[in-house]
């Protein structure tokens, strides 16, 4: 199976910090990226998708001011959640696509203080 | 609205019996796929069954599809220790104006 890698898998800032996710695929090309909050317990929520050649889409509730997608490249993504406060404090996933299936990163938990 | 749909939300067994997951979701679907989380970590992909499929088999997997009543089943068989996980149901309906939508997860455990 295709390899994503996303780091950094554990994370602690303070409030008011900024705090950047990568995820990048290790053997193929993806056409799309997505990016989730998962609260623990509870199943992934879709912050945002983003196609090759184009801007990220945001889901409805998700501010793309605090959450800031940079669909680098093909092989790249990254999430920046600008001015953290504890209230985003979660888990977070990536995943890219190749053809109809996902293949996530490991996630990364954030801890804001 | 939540697409997918997992029943039991809790499961609990002894190893060596089988585990079954139900997934319900509302809308036309290109497919429904199944993945597995382990505690804190990312999802594993287990099996993709596209819409005009009404079964598949995958080792000691098994999914079955019914677009009529929109719902999926997934059987573990001879479950083992390490079975335990999170799984939860995905519905691609992509093509329908819906995004990749995951469900709220089955928590299986499975007790030697």
């Amino acid at each position: 199976g295709a390899v994503v890698s996303q780091h950094p898998s554990w994370v602690i800032c303070k409030s008011g910090t900024s705090v950047k996710i990568e995820c990048r695929s290790l053997d193929f090309q993806a056409t799309t990226m997505f990016w989730y909050r998962q609260f623990p317990k509870q199943s992934l929520m879709l912050m945002a998708t983003s196609n090759e050649g184009s801007k990220a889409t945001y889901e409805q509730g998700v501010e793309k001011d605090k959450f800031l997608i940079n669909h680098a490249s093909l092989t790249l993504s990254t999430l920046t959640v600008t001015s953290a406060h504890p209230e985003d404090s979660s888990f977070y996933i990536c995943s890219m696509g190749r053809g109809n299936i996902q293949y996530f990163g490991a996630g990364t938990r954030l801890s804001v203080l | 609205s939540q697409q997918g749909e997992e029943d039991p939300q809790a499961l609990s067994i002894q190893e060596g019996e089988n585990a079954t997951m139900n997934c319900s979701y509302k809308t036309s679907i290109n497919n429904l796929q199944w993945y597995r989380q382990n505690s804190g970590r990312g999802l594993v992909h287990l099996i993709l069954i596209r819409s005009n499929e009404r079964e598949k088999h995958s080792g000691r997997l098994r999914v079955t599809l019914d677009t009529s009543k929109k719902s999926s089943s997934l059987l573990i068989t001879a479950s083992r220790a390490a079975d335990t996980a999170s799984y939860f149901c995905a519905t691609d309906a992509r093509n329908y104006g819906q995004n990749f939508v995951f469900g709220p997860g089955t928590r299986l455990s499975v007790l030697p």
